[in-house]
């Protein structure tokens, strides 16, 4: 089965730039999506299909994907963004979904 | 923008059957570009895709509950059902339900709706 491995954890001083990886396999060739998970709440998407947000997102957040290597980028971090980030593809070899393990962004 | 709402015991004895519904509002259930998922994540952990179901009643299972899950949906109450088999202390989790979105072209799927989840714990 596709294995996405993601860093447990990241921090980053506020008005920096946050940087949270996703390796898998040629990931290149996959569609990844990034979930953002506060303290007892759901999670909610941020970033689908690589480089797209939703509706209300802020710009401050942008992905990129390229290799094995998919990257969530936050640029001017503020307090608000601290969260887990987990990613997600869809594995087409079994129509399954997978999410990476998770990455905890501190704002020091 | 549909909502989801996730229903059901928040404690289940172990070796009994977990059943939970999603009930969608503002909107039908029945649309082709959309499959609704079930999530799970134990306290603590990450997240892991439990399945999906189409309108239609097609599934797809996590290899790794496969034996134990049936996911099933009743287009005219507009709402999904998991029920999990046999369950253990480790099926103790807040349980997720999802509008699961189909890209275009088939590149993949995302989770785009989630309900706010619920809490089961399994403890005789």
């Amino acid at each position: 089965s596709y294995v996405l491995t993601q860093p447990p954890s990241v921090s980053v001083a506020p008005r920096l730039t946050a940087t949270i990886t996703c390796e898998g396999d040629n990931i290149r060739s996959k569609s990844v999506h990034w979930y953002q998970q506060k303290p007892g709440q759901a999670p909610m998407l941020v970033v689908y299909d690589d480089i797209e947000r939703p509706s209300g997102i802020p710009e401050r957040f942008s992905g990129s994907n390229s290799g094995n290597t998919a990257t969530l980028t936050i640029s001017r971090v503020e307090a608000g963004d601290e969260a887990d980030y987990y990613c997600q593809v869809w594995d087409s070899s079994s129509d399954h979904r997978v999410f990476g393990g998770g990455t905890k962004l501190t704002v020091l | 923008q549909q909502q989801l709402q996730e229903s059901g015991p928040g404690l289940v004895k172990p070796s009994e059957t977990l059943s939970l519904t999603c009930i969608v509002s503002g909107g039908p259930i029945s649309i082709t570009s959309y499959q609704w998922g079930w999530i799970r994540q134990p306290p603590g952990k990450g997240l892991e895709w439990i399945g999906s179901v189409f309108y239609t009643g097609s599934t797809y299972y996590n290899p790794s509950l496969e034996s134990r899950v049936t996911i099933s949906i009743d287009t005219s109450k507009n709402q999904f059902s998991l029920k999990l088999r046999s369950v253990t202390a480790a099926d103790t989790a807040v349980y997720y339900c999802a509008r699961d979105v189909q890209e275009e072209w088939l590149r993949g799927y995302y989770f785009d709706s989630w309900g706010q989840g619920t809490l089961v714990t399994v403890s005789s």
